[in-house]
């Protein structure tokens, strides 16, 4: 069983700071997901990496993905009150056939105080 | 385009009672995946079809089982519900292909007494 760990599970912090959340685990992964969800509705998708080593950045967001494809994190720059949500990482196995089956760790509470 | 859309959007059953969710998928979508969600923690993957056929399943018993129709639609189907069955349940429609990105509903909300 592939486990996502993700850390920390509470983060509030004043606007303007910076923030990074990480997501870690034991097993491989051939791509790794960042989702942002918001009360009542469901994961909407931020980025995904697939590459050892790769970064992506969104605007103020910067994704990055392990050389082992192992582990994540999420660098959150100048934190605005918007950026207010549940932040969750998924990965998605090496092999499953071909279901995308996708496993999501627990989740970072994020608020950003004004 | 028409997002992924569910109903109903909130639910109470009792123990041992069965249910019966619904999931349109996104325009274009051919893939369906079903999600719980329990309080306080990240989704956890149930099942996926495509072409009306089930082609992958979490680590969750038989009592849960679905349909994918067609015009892709879906159904999430729970017998025997049980109390720890609570939680809010997502679909997510995807193109076919392994890194295509999912596209989740806003969920439905059961509450199993």
């Amino acid at each position: 069983t592939q486990l996502l760990e993700q850390s920390p599970q509470f983060l509030s912090i004043q606007e303007g700071e910076n923030l990074t959340v990480y997501c870690n685990s034991s097993s491989v992964f051939s791509s790794l997901q960042w989702y942002r969800q918001e009360p009542g509705e469901g994961p909407v998708l931020l980025v995904t990496v697939v590459t050892g080593g790769e970064v992506k950045k969104l605007k103020r967001l910067t994704f990055q993905f392990g050389d082992a494809r192992k582990d994540s994190s999420l660098h959150i720059t100048a934190a605005q009150p918007g950026d207010t949500g549940l932040y969750l990482c998924a990965g998605a196995p090496v092999s499953s056939g071909s279901a995308r089956q996708l496993t999501f760790g627990s989740g970072t509470q994020l608020t950003v105080l004004p | 385009e028409t997002g992924v859309t569910q109903s109903p959007t909130h639910l109470i059953k009792t123990r041992g009672q069965q249910v019966t969710l619904r999931c349109s998928s996104q325009s274009g979508h051919n893939t369906v995946s079903w999600y719980q969600q329990a309080l306080g923690q990240g989704p956890q993957f149930i099942f996926q079809y495509y072409r009306e056929e089930e082609n992958g399943r979490g680590n969750f018993p038989p009592r849960f089982s679905g349909l994918q129709f067609p015009n892709y639609s879906s159904e999430l189907n729970v017998n025997a519900l049980e109390l720890d069955d609570s939680a809010l349940y997502l679909c997510a429609s995807s193109l076919t292909g392994y890194n295509s990105p999912l596209h989740f509903g806003n969920g439905t909300r059961l509450t199993v007494t």
